[in-house]
């Protein structure tokens, strides 16, 4: 029973457009969420985070929108450049509950040149 | 600053053998965990370090996986008898419990391949 989910196994953008990562969970106990992004045979790494008590969050390019009533989280990434070509994983926990995350499947982006 | 050294990177076993992972995490950080990440899957947590005590093995198939953080800083973790479903990458993380930042700092990881 995947607590958090990634529809998307893969997405594809042309550069300079927008990239959108879509992430759903399914307990609403929830309330801290993180993006991390993975380039190949790396581990992944951290990009931003956003805090139930938001509904945006933004840095630089990046920006994480949550909808608590929808139990759904997206990244969105303006513009896409070829670099941000990775596995993105969305992950999902509990504030104050030891760090303890739960990871959804990933999906790989391809930014197009 | 140094970022959380693993080795091996790649380990070829049969199955029914024995294999150990090392983890050095980032100086200072007091929380530690080992996932395993199967192909296609996301990262899922085997077992959480607080200094040398456990905060959370719940998922840790115990009766042929072992870790141990001694002095709280490096940590091993074994896998015996190894079955073939046990291939995967194993990721090593740490962070800082500071409260403030959630942040874990993932290590690149070892691909470990049972056949």
């Amino acid at each position: 029973d995947q607590q958090v989910k990634q529809n998307s196994p893969s997405l594809s953008v042309q550069e300079g457009r927008i990239s959108i990562l879509n992430c759903d969970y399914t307990n609403s106990m929830f309330d801290y969420f993180l993006w991390y992004k993975k380039y190949p045979a790396e581990g992944p790494t951290f990009l931003i985070s956003i805090s139930s008590i938001k509904d945006k969050n933004e840095d630089g390019r990046f920006t994480v929108f949550l909808n608590k009533s929808a139990k759904h989280l997206s990244l969105h990434i303006v513009p896409s450049q070829p670099g941000d070509s990775a596995v993105y994983f969305c992950a999902a926990g509990l504030d104050n509950y030891g760090q303890n995350f739960v990871f959804g499947p990933g999906t790989r982006l391809s930014v197009l040149p | 600053e140094a970022g959380v050294a693993q080795s091996p990177r790649y380990k070829i076993i049969e199955k029914r053998q024995s294999v150990a992972f090392w983890c050095n995490p980032i100086s200072g950080h007091a929380t530690l965990y080992w996932y395993q990440q199967i192909l296609g899957q996301g990262p899922k947590l085997l077992i959480q370090f607080q200094n040398n005590g456990v905060v959370d093995d719940s998922q840790l198939p115990k009766d042929r996986f072992s870790a141990e953080r001694l002095k709280g800083v490096d940590s091993t973790l074994k896998i015996q008898p190894a079955k073939l479903e046990d291939s995967a990458v194993y990721l090593c993380a740490s962070s800082l419990n500071s409260g403030v930042s959630y942040e874990q700092y993932f290590g690149p990881g070892t691909r470990l391949t049972v056949t």
